[in-house]
């Protein structure tokens, strides 16, 4: 069964850090990853895609893929409260289906 | 991205009634998809609503107690039967478009009473 598992957290950062989220996936052929944003009674919004190895940068957002590694992670710079979230990392299947992982919990304290 | 419309947004029902959700696209998508989200977990798929013809279900999930619909490539329904407290939920839609990633309508909050 393919899976994508995240650490559940919380994980807690000071204003003003680097936010660092990681998620591992099982399925070698899969060749399209995404970070969704959640806040707390809201739908998931996807925030990064990334589709080749190495860094994808948007504003404070760099996604990181390593293939080899089957990792893929999401770094938030300069981390504001607004950032406070659970952060989804998904994996297209090879088909039109994605995998989520369970998210990782985000506090950044003021 | 697509316009996504779900509703309702929230709904209060009684055991053993039967709730319609509706999903509306301001434009033509390719995939449209049903997931559940219950309370502290991650999104569950429910099942692919197939334009035309019968819905294709994940494993846990079948016809009778979620029934949807998928009448042409913008819109689709997705109906809770009979329902108990264990289908307290959120249901949200999402939709792919080409090869572009999916995003998901702003959800629906069901309480089963």
């Amino acid at each position: 069964q393919k899976e994508v598992e995240q650490n559940s957290g919380p994980l807690s950062v000071p204003e003003g850090a680097i936010a660092s989220l990681n998620c591992t996936y099982s399925d070698r052929g899969s060749q399209s990853f995404f970070w969704y944003r959640q806040y707390s009674g809201k739908s998931p919004e996807l925030i990064m895609f990334i589709y080749s190895n190495g860094d994808k940068e948007d504003g404070r957002f760099t996604a990181q893929l390593n293939k080899a590694s089957q990792y893929v992670s999401l770094l938030i710079r300069d981390s504001q409260p607004s950032d406070s979230a659970t952060y989804l990392c998904a994996v297209n299947d090879g088909g039109f289906k994605t995998i989520f992982g369970a998210g990782t919990r985000l506090f950044v304290k003021a | 991205s697509a316009v996504i419309s779900q509703k309702p947004s929230r709904d209060i029902c009684q055991r053993g009634t039967s709730l319609t959700i509706q999903c509306q696209v301001d434009s033509q998508v390719t995939m449209m998809f049903w997931y559940r989200q219950q309370p502290g977990q991650s999104l569950t798929l429910i099942a692919t609503a197939n334009q035309g013809s019968e819905a294709t279900y994940e494993s846990g999930f079948v016809i009778d107690k979620f029934p949807i619909s998928r009448p042409n490539l913008t819109f689709s329904t997705l109906t809770v039967s009979n329902m108990s407290p264990e289908d307290s939920s959120i249901y949200l839609c999402s939709v792919v478009t080409g090869s572009q990633p999916q995003h998901f309508g702003d959800g629906t909050r069901l309480s089963i009473l």
